[in-house]
C-alpha cells in the first residue's frame, strides 16, 4: 500500500526552539506538499515541491522554510517556533501521472508550542 | 480551478445512501471534479474523481450533472465510520496546481 509517512503523530516542542518535521512519500511522486490546518480555517498550504532542490511559497509560508534534498523527503523547518504555529500540519504527495493525479496525505502531526 | 459551494453540514441514518451536493458552477471543460474525506484527526482520504461522466469505484459513486455545474457523491449504505468532513474540490486533472480546499461538508452518520 502506497505511504505518506510523517515521522512524528504528536510533538510538544518550547518557544523559541529549532523544530523539524519530517515526511517521507514511497510513491516516487514528483509533487511534495506542506499544509497546517486549523479549526474554522480549514487547510492552508505552507509550501509545496515540484521536483528535488525546488521549492515554492504556499499562502503562508511566514515562519517556516522546507528542504527537499531526496525526491521521497520533504522537511518542513520551523526556525523559532512560537505558540501561534500551534496546529495539525499535514504532508501531502501527487503526481501528474498518478492514476488519478490526486493527492496522497499522511496522518499528520499535531504540534504544540508552549 | 474553480470555487465550490457545499452545505455546511449534514446528517444520514445508518444503512440508508448519503447524497453528499456540490456546486461548481464556474467549473470548465477541462477541470475534473475531486472527491475526499477527512476522518477526525487523520489526513484528507481520496475518495473518486470524474470529468464529466458519472463515475463508481468501491468507496462511492459520483454524480455529475450534463452542464458540469454541479455533483453529487453518493455513499450508498452509509456507516457509523463515514461520519467525517467530505471536500469538494475541482482542478485541471494533470497539472500540478495545487488544490484549493474550502469548508467541506460535515457528515454525521446516526444510529
Amino acid at each position: 500500500d502506497v505511504k505518506v509517512t510523517q515521522s512524528s503523530r504528536y510533538l510538544v516542542k518550547r518557544t523559541g526552539e529549532k523544530v523539524f518535521l519530517e515526511c517521507v512519500q514511497d510513491m516516487d511522486h514528483e509533487n511534495m506538499f506542506w499544509y497546517r490546518q486549523d479549526p474554522g480555517l480549514g487547510l492552508r498550504l505552507i509550501y509545496f515541491s515540484y521536483d528535488v532542490k525546488m521549492k515554492e511559497k504556499g499562502d503562508i509560508p511566514e515562519g517556516y522554510s522546507v528542504s527537499r534534498e531526496k525526491k521521497e523527503r520533504f522537511s518542513l523547518i520551523l526556525e523559532s517556533a512560537s505558540t501561534n504555529q500551534t496546529s495539525m500540519y499535514l504532508c501531502a504527495s501527487s503526481s501528474p501521472g498518478a492514476e488519478n493525479y490526486g493527492y496522497t496525505f499522511g496522518s499528520g502531526t499535531r504540534l504544540t508550542v508552549v | 480551478d474553480a470555487k465550490t459551494t457545499q452545505p455546511p453540514s449534514m446528517d444520514c441514518a445508518e444503512g440508508r445512501a448519503a447524497n453528499l451536493p456540490c456546486n461548481h458552477s464556474t467549473i470548465s471543460g477541462n477541470e475534473y471534479v475531486y472527491w475526499y474525506r477527512q476522518i477526525h484527526s487523520q489526513g484528507p482520504q481520496y475518495i473518486i474523481h470524474g470529468l464529466k461522466n458519472n463515475e463508481t469505484n468501491e468507496m462511492a459513486s459520483l454524480i455529475i450533472t450534463e452542464d458540469k455545474k454541479s455533483s453529487t457523491l453518493i455513499l450508498p449504505h452509509a456507516t457509523l465510520r463515514d461520519t467525517a468532513v467530505y471536500y469538494c474540490i475541482v482542478r485541471v486533472g494533470n497539472s500540478n496546481y495545487q488544490l484549493i480546499w474550502g469548508a467541506g461538508t460535515k457528515l454525521i452518520i446516526k444510529p
